[in-house]
Protein backbone atom coordinates (compact mmCIF):
# COMPACT_ATOMS: atom_id res chain seq x y z
CA UNK A 1 0.00 0.00 0.00
CA UNK A 2 0.88 2.87 -1.31
CA UNK A 3 2.00 6.00 1.97
CA UNK A 4 0.01 8.68 0.23
CA UNK A 5 -2.87 7.78 -1.60
CA UNK A 6 -4.90 10.06 -3.98
CA UNK A 7 -8.63 9.55 -5.29
CA UNK A 8 -9.86 9.51 -7.84
CA UNK A 9 -7.83 8.85 -10.08
CA UNK A 10 -9.54 9.94 -12.96
CA UNK A 11 -11.82 12.49 -13.01
CA UNK A 12 -14.09 14.29 -15.70
CA UNK A 13 -16.58 17.04 -15.00
CA UNK A 14 -18.59 19.85 -16.91
CA UNK A 15 -17.98 23.66 -16.53
CA UNK A 16 -18.60 25.09 -13.47
CA UNK A 17 -18.80 21.74 -11.22
CA UNK A 18 -17.62 22.03 -7.73
CA UNK A 19 -14.33 19.72 -7.99
CA UNK A 20 -13.06 17.34 -5.11
CA UNK A 21 -9.93 15.79 -5.47
CA UNK A 22 -8.93 13.45 -2.03
CA UNK A 23 -5.56 12.71 -1.05
CA UNK A 24 -4.94 10.01 2.47
CA UNK A 25 -1.36 9.45 4.09
CA UNK A 26 -0.51 6.81 6.32
CA UNK A 27 3.57 8.28 7.80
CA UNK A 28 3.43 11.41 10.06
CA UNK A 29 3.97 14.43 8.30
CA UNK A 30 5.32 18.11 8.93
CA UNK A 31 3.58 19.26 5.54
CA UNK A 32 1.24 18.22 2.57
CA UNK A 33 1.88 19.96 -0.80
CA UNK A 34 -0.81 20.27 -3.52
CA UNK A 35 1.18 20.85 -7.13
CA UNK A 36 -0.74 21.28 -10.40
CA UNK A 37 1.11 19.50 -13.79
CA UNK A 38 0.17 20.75 -16.70
CA UNK A 39 -0.71 18.75 -20.08
CA UNK A 40 2.66 19.98 -21.49
CA UNK A 41 4.32 18.51 -18.43
CA UNK A 42 5.17 21.72 -16.38
CA UNK A 43 4.83 21.19 -12.30
CA UNK A 44 3.54 24.29 -10.60
CA UNK A 45 3.24 24.10 -6.56
CA UNK A 46 -0.42 25.75 -5.51
CA UNK A 47 -0.75 24.91 -1.42
CA UNK A 48 1.62 23.93 1.53
CA UNK A 49 -0.48 22.85 4.53
CA UNK A 50 0.22 21.91 8.07
CA UNK A 51 -3.02 22.66 9.54
CA UNK A 52 -6.31 24.27 8.80
CA UNK A 53 -7.16 25.40 5.14
CA UNK A 54 -6.13 27.25 2.56
CA UNK A 55 -7.87 29.48 -0.26
CA UNK A 56 -6.27 30.80 -3.74
CA UNK A 57 -8.69 31.95 -5.75
CA UNK A 58 -11.21 29.32 -6.95
CA UNK A 59 -8.71 27.01 -5.16
CA UNK A 60 -9.50 25.76 -1.56
CA UNK A 61 -7.38 23.38 -0.06
CA UNK A 62 -7.71 21.63 3.22
CA UNK A 63 -6.08 19.41 5.50
CA UNK A 64 -7.15 16.94 9.14
CA UNK A 65 -4.24 15.68 11.00
CA UNK A 66 -5.91 13.56 13.00
CA UNK A 67 -7.80 12.09 10.33
CA UNK A 68 -4.42 11.70 7.49
CA UNK A 69 -6.89 13.38 4.86
CA UNK A 70 -6.45 16.65 2.85
CA UNK A 71 -8.75 17.66 -0.05
CA UNK A 72 -8.51 20.06 -3.08
CA UNK A 73 -11.28 21.55 -3.93
CA UNK A 74 -12.08 23.76 -7.47
CA UNK A 75 -15.28 26.08 -7.26
CA UNK A 76 -16.74 26.98 -10.72
CA UNK A 77 -14.27 24.84 -12.27
CA UNK A 78 -13.05 25.72 -15.89
CA UNK A 79 -11.45 23.96 -19.00
CA UNK A 80 -8.28 25.79 -18.42
CA UNK A 81 -8.34 23.79 -14.71
CA UNK A 82 -7.39 20.49 -16.67
CA UNK A 83 -4.89 18.80 -15.65
CA UNK A 84 -2.98 16.35 -13.15
CA UNK A 85 -3.28 17.11 -9.48
CA UNK A 86 -1.18 15.92 -7.31
CA UNK A 87 -0.75 15.75 -3.15
CA UNK A 88 3.23 14.99 -1.53
CA UNK A 89 4.08 15.03 2.24
CA UNK A 90 6.43 15.75 3.91
CA UNK A 91 7.51 13.09 6.35
CA UNK A 92 7.83 14.30 10.23
CA UNK A 93 11.34 12.86 9.91
CA UNK A 94 12.50 14.47 6.59
CA UNK A 95 13.20 18.25 6.16
CA UNK A 96 13.90 17.57 2.30
CA UNK A 97 12.05 14.57 0.63
CA UNK A 98 8.52 14.47 -0.83
CA UNK A 99 6.48 11.37 -0.83
CA UNK A 100 4.62 11.14 -3.55
CA UNK A 101 0.97 10.40 -4.43
CA UNK A 102 0.01 9.35 -7.64
CA UNK A 103 -2.55 11.95 -9.21
CA UNK A 104 -5.62 13.07 -10.60
CA UNK A 105 -6.38 13.77 -13.77
CA UNK A 106 -8.73 16.06 -13.98
CA UNK A 107 -10.66 16.90 -17.17
CA UNK A 108 -13.15 19.76 -17.48
CA UNK A 109 -15.73 19.83 -20.84
CA UNK A 110 -16.90 23.25 -21.59
CA UNK B 1 15.03 35.15 -13.38
CA UNK B 2 14.48 32.44 -15.16
CA UNK B 3 13.89 29.83 -12.16
CA UNK B 4 15.00 26.42 -13.28
CA UNK B 5 16.03 25.36 -16.13
CA UNK B 6 17.00 21.74 -17.99
CA UNK B 7 18.64 20.97 -21.39
CA UNK B 8 17.87 18.93 -23.18
CA UNK B 9 14.04 18.79 -23.36
CA UNK B 10 14.27 15.82 -25.40
CA UNK B 11 16.95 12.92 -25.93
CA UNK B 12 16.79 9.05 -27.41
CA UNK B 13 19.89 6.98 -26.43
CA UNK B 14 20.90 3.55 -27.37
CA UNK B 15 21.53 1.47 -24.73
CA UNK B 16 24.54 1.59 -23.49
CA UNK B 17 24.91 5.24 -24.05
CA UNK B 18 25.91 7.69 -21.49
CA UNK B 19 24.46 11.06 -20.88
CA UNK B 20 24.16 14.31 -18.60
CA UNK B 21 21.34 16.22 -17.92
CA UNK B 22 21.84 19.11 -17.04
CA UNK B 23 19.97 21.88 -14.38
CA UNK B 24 20.78 25.39 -13.26
CA UNK B 25 18.70 27.43 -10.92
CA UNK B 26 19.00 31.67 -10.75
CA UNK B 27 17.35 31.74 -7.38
CA UNK B 28 20.53 30.81 -5.13
CA UNK B 29 18.78 27.86 -2.92
CA UNK B 30 20.76 25.25 -1.53
CA UNK B 31 18.20 22.41 -1.95
CA UNK B 32 17.71 20.88 -5.71
CA UNK B 33 16.31 17.68 -6.36
CA UNK B 34 16.15 15.13 -9.11
CA UNK B 35 12.78 13.20 -9.90
CA UNK B 36 11.80 10.79 -12.63
CA UNK B 37 8.37 10.50 -13.76
CA UNK B 38 7.17 7.12 -15.30
CA UNK B 39 3.69 7.68 -17.17
CA UNK B 40 1.23 7.47 -15.18
CA UNK B 41 2.97 6.96 -12.35
CA UNK B 42 3.95 10.04 -9.69
CA UNK B 43 7.34 11.21 -8.84
CA UNK B 44 10.19 9.15 -7.41
CA UNK B 45 13.22 11.11 -6.25
CA UNK B 46 16.64 9.88 -7.47
CA UNK B 47 19.19 11.99 -6.06
CA UNK B 48 18.70 15.43 -4.08
CA UNK B 49 21.35 18.42 -2.39
CA UNK B 50 21.18 20.25 0.30
CA UNK B 51 24.03 22.25 -0.76
CA UNK B 52 26.92 22.90 -3.15
CA UNK B 53 29.43 19.54 -2.26
CA UNK B 54 26.90 17.63 -0.35
CA UNK B 55 24.60 14.87 -2.45
CA UNK B 56 22.77 12.08 -1.13
CA UNK B 57 20.49 9.45 -2.37
CA UNK B 58 16.94 9.26 -3.10
CA UNK B 59 14.51 6.30 -3.44
CA UNK B 60 15.62 5.23 -6.47
CA UNK B 61 19.41 6.15 -7.68
CA UNK B 62 20.79 3.02 -9.18
CA UNK B 63 21.99 3.64 -12.84
CA UNK B 64 22.43 7.71 -12.01
CA UNK B 65 24.89 9.47 -10.46
CA UNK B 66 25.24 13.69 -9.39
CA UNK B 67 27.73 16.45 -8.32
CA UNK B 68 27.30 19.67 -7.23
CA UNK B 69 30.15 22.24 -7.67
CA UNK B 70 28.07 25.43 -7.03
CA UNK B 71 25.19 26.21 -5.62
CA UNK B 72 23.78 27.06 -8.95
CA UNK B 73 24.28 23.68 -11.12
CA UNK B 74 23.29 19.98 -10.27
CA UNK B 75 23.52 17.76 -13.48
CA UNK B 76 22.49 14.27 -13.54
CA UNK B 77 24.60 11.74 -15.26
CA UNK B 78 23.55 8.28 -16.75
CA UNK B 79 26.49 5.93 -17.19
CA UNK B 80 25.16 3.44 -19.22
CA UNK B 81 21.50 3.76 -20.37
CA UNK B 82 19.18 1.18 -19.86
CA UNK B 83 15.18 0.72 -21.43
CA UNK B 84 14.12 1.39 -17.70
CA UNK B 85 15.67 4.59 -17.93
CA UNK B 86 13.20 5.87 -20.55
CA UNK B 87 10.89 8.38 -18.29
CA UNK B 88 10.47 12.12 -17.78
CA UNK B 89 12.80 13.45 -15.55
CA UNK B 90 11.86 16.52 -13.57
CA UNK B 91 14.73 18.98 -11.64
CA UNK B 92 13.17 20.75 -9.05
CA UNK B 93 15.00 23.52 -6.36
CA UNK B 94 13.63 25.11 -3.09
CA UNK B 95 13.00 24.11 0.87
CA UNK B 96 10.48 24.89 3.00
CA UNK B 97 7.64 25.98 1.82
CA UNK B 98 7.77 25.10 -2.13
CA UNK B 99 9.55 23.42 -4.73
CA UNK B 100 10.04 25.18 -8.06
CA UNK B 101 10.29 22.42 -10.92
CA UNK B 102 12.08 22.76 -14.17
CA UNK B 103 10.52 21.82 -17.12
CA UNK B 104 11.67 18.35 -17.28
CA UNK B 105 13.54 16.21 -20.15
CA UNK B 106 11.66 13.29 -21.45
CA UNK B 107 14.53 10.72 -22.39
CA UNK B 108 14.08 7.63 -24.65
CA UNK B 109 16.60 4.64 -23.97
CA UNK B 110 16.00 2.04 -27.29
Amino acid sequence: KNEVEQSPQNLTAQEGEFITINCSYSVGISALHWLQQHPGGGIVSLFMLSSGKKKHGRLIATINIQEKHSSLHITASHPRDSAVYICAVRSGSSNYQLIWGAGTKLIIKP
Amino acid sequence: NAGVTQTPKFRILKIGQSMTLQCTQDMNHNYMYWYRQDPGMGLKLIYYSVGAGITDKGEVPNGYNVSRSTTEDFPLRLELAAPSQTSVYFCAEGQGETQYFGPGTRLLVL
